[in-house]
């Protein structure tokens, strides 16, 4: 059965620094989605990606996040200059242009420290 | 209007009986009604989902019973099991992007 991948699983940084969280989506998905999920606490959108362009970002995607689809496969979330707060579970989804199912990587956990 | 309101924040259920999981939305805008299910150091994973034009779905040991006039929408799973110990999430999604809005789960435990 299809499903979406991420790398790396976990990933510690110190703050300041540049992480770069990975997404391999369901091959034939159109839409792409990240989350987080802060430990204990409730999933959070952070931004839709459809058509090579962003389609909708929250508040919290702010000036030091960015995403990119770099080839027909990965779609990456880049974080420029990470901050203690931005410690939490990133989860990649993905959907095709036929229903509205969502499916989810298992998540990347980043600490920023 | 963007939150999703979920109940109970944790449930402990005896094996062999019923767990039933509260929602509710202010937004009338959203049409999709989705329930994750999670486990520890997992991503979500869809259990079940409703559109506002039915007022219930059944898959197996899963209900979602929608409520469209109260805003209100529940998951009932039937004979609970152990394995189904996990956190559930409701979400709620508005059209065109259908971005998630998350309810803050519960945490359902299953005794033997």
């Amino acid at each position: 059965e299809p499903e979406v991948t991420q790398t790396p699983s976990h990933q510690v940084t110190q703050m300041g620094q540049e992480v770069i969280l990975r997404c391999v989506p369901i091959s034939n998905h159109l839409y792409f989605y990240w989350y987080r999920q802060i430990l204990g606490q409730k999933v959070e959108f952070l931004v839709s990606f459809y058509n090579n362009e962003i389609s909708e970002k929250s508040e919290i995607f702010d000036d030091q996040f960015s995403v990119e689809r770099p080839d027909g496969s990965n779609f990456t979330l880049k974080i420029r200059s990470t901050k203690l707060e931005d410690s939490a579970m990133y989860f990649c989804a993905s959907r095709d242009d036929r229903s509205y199912e969502q499916y989810f990587g298992p998540g990347t956990r980043l600490t920023v420290t | 209007q963007q939150q999703v309101k979920q109940s109970p924040q944790s449930l402990i259920v005896q094996k062999g009986g019923i767990s039933i999981i509260n929602c509710a939305y202010e937004n009338t805008a959203f049409d999709y009604f989705p329930w994750y299910q999670q486990f520890p150091g997992k991503g979500p994973a869809l259990l079940i989902a409703i559109r506002p034009d039915v007022s219930e779905k059944k898959e197996g040991r899963f209900t979602i019973s929608f409520n469209k006039s109260a805003k209100q929408f529940s998951l009932h799973i039937m004979d609970s099991q152990p394995g189904d110990s996990a956190t559930y999430f409701c979400a709620a999604s508005p059209g065109n992007n259908r971005k998630l809005i998350w309810g803050l789960g519960t945490s359902l435990a299953v005794n033997p």
